[in-house]
């Protein structure tokens, strides 16, 4: 079975600052990755997504993730933090097959200082 | 394209009442997937349905229970409520194909007193 470490509970940065949110998973094979971010009371947006290939891959709002298959680690980034980015991030794997099931961290929530 | 919907986005219910929760896919999704989240646990896996079928079940008790009707709108049922029950429950659609991502819906805040 397949599942995921987001290390850091909480992270705190100032506006402008650069970001990386840790991400480790294990699983058997080259999973399907993923990163969401839930603002309060709000469902997951979908940042960017890893199925294979390029092992960088860029998202929205200017995110950026690279995947680590070494590592077993998929790391998302930002160059400079945005005072929006304020919110709970997700990272998650999916096994390859039919189905469609994700297993998710248990999140990272962000805090941006102004 | 209009996203995911839930409805409804709250509600109330008592201890060993039941309810049920509607799920719209986005248009041309066949793939609908339901998720809870508590603080506790997190997000976990409850189902997923595919062109009326349950192709996956996560690791819940009987009383939750779902169905995918023809147009790909789902809902979920939970008999039987306890205090536990209470989170916010979630519906994702997926394409199908080779497409795995997932699109969230805002959910349903379930609260059960």
């Amino acid at each position: 079975a397949q599942s995921v470490t987001q290390p850091d509970i909480h992270i705190t940065v100032s506006e402008g600052a650069s970001l990386e949110l840790r991400c480790n998973y294990s699983y058997g094979a080259t999973p399907y990755l993923f990163w969401y971010v839930q603002s309060p009371g709000q469902g997951l947006q979908l940042l960017l997504k890893y199925f294979s290939g390029d092992t960088l891959v860029q998202g929205i709002k200017g995110f950026e993730a690279e995947f680590k298959r070494s590592q077993s680690s998929f790391n998302l980034r930002k160059p400079s933090v945005h005072w929006s980015d304020a919110a709970e991030y997700f990272c998650a794997v999916g096994a390859r097959g039919s189905a469609r099931q994700l297993t998710f961290g248990s999140g990272t929530q962000l805090t941006v200082l102004p | 394209k209009a996203g995911v919907t839930q409805t409804p986005r709250y509600l109330i219910k008592t201890r060993g009442q039941q309810v049920t929760l509607s799920c719209s896919p986005i248009s041309g999704h066949r793939s609908v997937s339901w998720y809870q989240q508590t603080p506790g646990q997190g997000l976990q896996f409850l189902f997923e349905y595919f062109s009326e079928t349950q192709r996956n079940k996560g690791n819940f008790p009987g009383r939750f229970s779902g169905r995918q009707f023809s147009n790909s709108r789902s809902e979920m049922n939970v008999s039987t409520l306890e205090l536990g029950d209470s989170a916010l429950y979630l519906c994702a659609s997926s394409p199908s194909g080779e497409s795995y991502e997932q699109y969230f819906g805002p959910g349903t805040r379930l609260t059960v007193t």
